[in-house]
Formats: structure tokens, C-alpha cells, sequence
């Protein structure tokens, strides 16, 4: 039972903005929103985390809903380094519970 | 550097030959994980750690041990492989309360043959 939605795969021009979507219509109060990336059988590498607010790092901006039941990550200037499987996971962070369960994710290509 | 190292890189083995996959943190992180990952079956956590000396089962847990007697070291213990278990492992760590997400090792691939 899958708590989040991706699109299989998207394609993204170099230097354009790239929007991931994810859907976590189910999401409960306490869930987090994580995303991470994998480049090809490299280890995943975490991205971005938010629970309500939006968030931005050094990396990636992270849109969430007000309703919470979807997110955007959005890489602002796509490079060809960023071509990997984006993972959108919903958990609780906190005392007790820190699992990840990882879906298929959505597989971006940057195209030159 | 702050970094998961996780040895072999690559391993070649027999069925049935016990093996051992180090798993090591320099982060002082409390939370430790292992996954496999297999074509068409993503990433699927075999065992986690929240601290020394307590560990739990993840979704597939069949045919492998775990230790934490330390904080650092997480060894994922296969006693009786079988090709089954030919897959590419990750060990994964992080702070308690998840703050700044899970840090992954580079990852060991590994054949039963």
C-alpha cells in the first residue's frame, strides 16, 4: 500500500526549472514529506525534508499544499548531473518510527 | 568526511558460505538501516536500528542477522546464502528524529553463485 504517487518518468531541458510531483492524498499530521535521489546503483542521497512550510535548501525548493496532499521538488536550473530516480516518501520523523519505504519513484533525464 | 562506509564494494560467493557486510558511520548517528535493492523491486529494507543493542525487523528480513554493539558498526550477517540473495545492499544511517535525512553508504554488490 503505496502512501505516495509518482509519475514513472519526465524529461527536463538543461537549465530549466525541473518540478517533480508526488501525491500523499492519505498523509496524517505527524508525516513528513522526505524526498531523495539515486544516481545509477549509487547510494540514494537526500534531497529535501518539510512538513507543512516550504522549504529550500542549497539543493532543491520544496512546495507542499496546504491541504498536504501533494509536493513539488523543484530542482531550479536541471544539469545533466541531476538525471537519477527522484523518491518522494511520507514518514514519521520522531521518537520510535523512522522507516523509509521506498516506491518506484520518478525517473528524470535532462536532456542537453 | 562525514560518510557510511560499507565493505566489500563487490562479492562473489558460493550458497551456503557464511558472509559478513560491514557497515560503519563516523556521524554518532543512532538510527542505522540496511536495504536490497533488486531490478523492478526498488529499494526494500531488510533491518533497522534505533540504538546500540536494539534492532528490528524490516519488510524482508528472511535469511539474514543483524548486530548493534556498538554505535558505529551495523554488520549485516548473512549465514547461509543463496542466490536469492544476490542483490545490491545499502546500509544507511541517521540522527535520531530523522533531522537531515538518511545518509547512504556507497553500497555492496553482491553475487551467489
Amino acid at each position: 500500500d503505496a502512501k505516495t504517487t509518482q509519475p514513472p518518468s519526465m524529461d527536463c531541458a538543461e537549465g530549466r526549472a525541473a518540478n517533480l510531483p508526488c501525491n500523499h492524498s492519505t498523509i496524517s499530521g505527524n508525516e513528513y514529506v522526505y524526498w531523495y535521489r539515486q544516481i545509477h546503483s549509487q547510494g540514494p542521497q537526500y534531497i529535501i525534508h518539510g512538513l507543512k512550510n516550504n522549504e529550500t535548501n542549497e539543493m532543491a525548493s520544496l512546495i507542499i499544499t496546504e491541504d498536504r496532499k501533494s509536493s513539488t521538488l523543484i530542482l531550479p536550473h536541471a544539469t545533466l548531473r541531476d538525471t537519477a530516480v527522484y523518491y518522494c516518501i511520507v514518514t514519521e520523523s520522531g521518537a520510535g518510527s523512522y522507516q523509509l519505504t521506498f516506491g518506484k519513484g520518478t525517473k528524470l533525464s535532462v536532456i542537453p | 568526511e562525514a560518510q557510511v562506509t560499507q565493505n566489500p564494494r563487490y562479492l562473489i560467493t558460493v550458497t551456503g558460505k557464511k558472509l559478513t557486510v560491514t557497515c560503519s558511520q563516523n556521524m554518532n548517528h543512532e538510527y542505522m538501516s540496511w536495504y536490497r535493492q533488486d531490478p523492478g523491486l526498488g529499494l526494500r529494507q531488510i533491518y533497522y536500528s534505533m540504538n546500540v543493542e536494539v534492532t528490528d525487523k524490516g519488510d524482508v528480513p528472511e535469511g539474514y542477522k543483524v548486530s548493534r554493539k556498538e554505535k558505529r558498526n551495523f554488520p549485516l550477517i548473512l549465514e547461509s546464502p543463496s542466490p536469492n540473495q544476490t542483490s545490491l545492499y545499502f546500509c544507511a544511517s541517521s540522527l535520531f528524529k530523522g533531522a537531515g535525512g538518511y545518509t547512504f553508504g556507497s553500497g555492496t554488490r553482491l553475487t551467489v553463485v
